[in-house]
Order: structure tokens, then sequence, then C-alpha cells
């Protein structure tokens, strides 16, 4: 089984700042796929940034990059130029590719990012 | 193109009675997925289905709640004799393909189930 460890349950910073969350996984896999998702006050689900265990490059999304170190199983999340509207829950997920099988994704238990003004 | 419909997004049932939390996929979109949240937790998967089929239910318990995607309508997560640990957030996500070929799957707004 699969699992996914978010250690910094809240952080805040100051707008325009740089932020970075933390996520460790645990999987004895070698093809996943692993997750950001945004979870505004409003509660929806926001897929944020995506990464393939393939690839070596890390995935950028404007504002939004990931530090992806396969050997020590992370995946931190980069936000730049803060944004008072990224104040959201934030959640590191794992998917693990199993060729057609029905696994789910597994959750981090978040970060609840506040940006302030 | 609408995303995942889910409703009622607010739900109050009484213990002991009956909870149905609808779900339509995005369009084109023929695999379903049920995650509850439960206060301060993350989303923890539930149970994964496809037209008229269930592929994978291991997330869900195994008493009282039951999952169906017709071929017809929408898919429909069915909670009986509902207790107060029952009160969470439902979300619904779907996706083009199976979860195993790599696809981000997206979710909708999610329904809030509170039991009283």
């Amino acid at each position: 089984a699969q699992t996914v460890t978010q250690s910094q349950p809240e952080m805040s910073v100051q707008e325009a700042e740089t932020v970075t969350l933390s996520c460790t996984y645990d999987t004895s896999e070698s093809n996943y796929y692993l997750f950001w998702y945004k979870q505004p006050p409003s509660r929806q689900m926001i897929l944020v940034i995506r990464q393939e265990a393939y690839k070596q490059q890390n995935a950028t999304e404007n504002r939004f990059s990931v530090n992806f170190q396969k050997a020590a199983k992370s995946f931190s999340l980069k936000i730049s130029d803060s944004q008072l509207g990224d104040t959201a829950m934030y959640f590191c997920a794992f998917m693990k590719l199993s060729g057609g099988g029905a696994d789910g994704l597994t959750f981090g238990k978040g970060t609840h990012l506040i940006i302030q003004p | 193109n609408a995303g995942v419909m889910q409703n009622p997004r607010h739900l109050v049932r009484r213990r002991g009675q009956e909870a149905r939390l609808r779900c339509s996929p995005m369009k084109g979109h023929s695999h379903v997925y049920w995650y509850r949240q439960l206060p301060e937790e993350g989303l923890k998967f539930m149970v994964y289905l496809q037209k008229e089929n269930i592929i994978d239910e291991s997330g869900m318990p195994k008493e009282r709640f039951s999952a169906e995607f017709p071929k017809e309508g929408p898919s429909i997560l069915r909670i009986q004799q509902v207790v107060r640990g029952d009160s969470a957030a439902y979300f619904c996500a779907s996706s083009p393909l199976g979860q195993g070929a790599g696809n981000t799957i997206y979710f909708g707004e999610g329904s809030w189930l509170t039991v009283v």
C-alpha cells in the first residue's frame, strides 16, 4: 500500500513571497503519477500540477513548479509570487500506474496555506 | 463543457435515514470514482465504477454503503441507516479512461452530508 505524508499542517507567507510545500511518499512501485490538488474555501478540488514518475524533468505550470526527487520519494510544490487567491488547503496525491487497474488516488492529509496581504 | 456535477451539495439526515448522493461525470467520461473526506483529513478512495460495473470497491465500508453507475443516468452513492460518523464530504470524480492509464481525474464540488 502507498502512503503520502505532508509534514506541514499549516504555513503562512506574505503576498508575493515564494513558498514550498513538502510531500513525501512511500511505495514499491516504479511507475506512478504524483499530483498536487488545491482545495480553496469553496471546497472544490482543483488540480494544480501533475508529474509522471518516468519523467526526470520537473513539471511546471505558470507560478507552480515541483521538485521531484524519485530516489528520495519526495515531491515538493513551489509557489512563486504568491497571491491571496492561493490561500487554500493543498493536497499531495499518489496514483499507481497499474495498466488498467482500479487503484484510486492516495492523498496526504494536506497543508493549509495562508497568504497574508 | 460542464464539469463533474454533484447533487445535492448539502444534505442533512437524521440517524437511521438513508442518504443518496448523485454524480454526473464530465461529458465523454465513462469512469467514475467516489471519495470521502472526513474533517481535517485528505480524501480517501471509496469505489471506482464504469457503466453498469463496479470495478473496485475496496475503499467502501462493507455494510450500509453501496454505489452504482447505471447505463443511463448519474452514478449514485447510497448510504443506508446513516450514523453520525458518516458525516463527511463525498466527492465524485471522473476520467475518460481508467486511472491505470494515467489519466488525470477531475473532481466535482462535493456533497456535504451532515447526520444529526
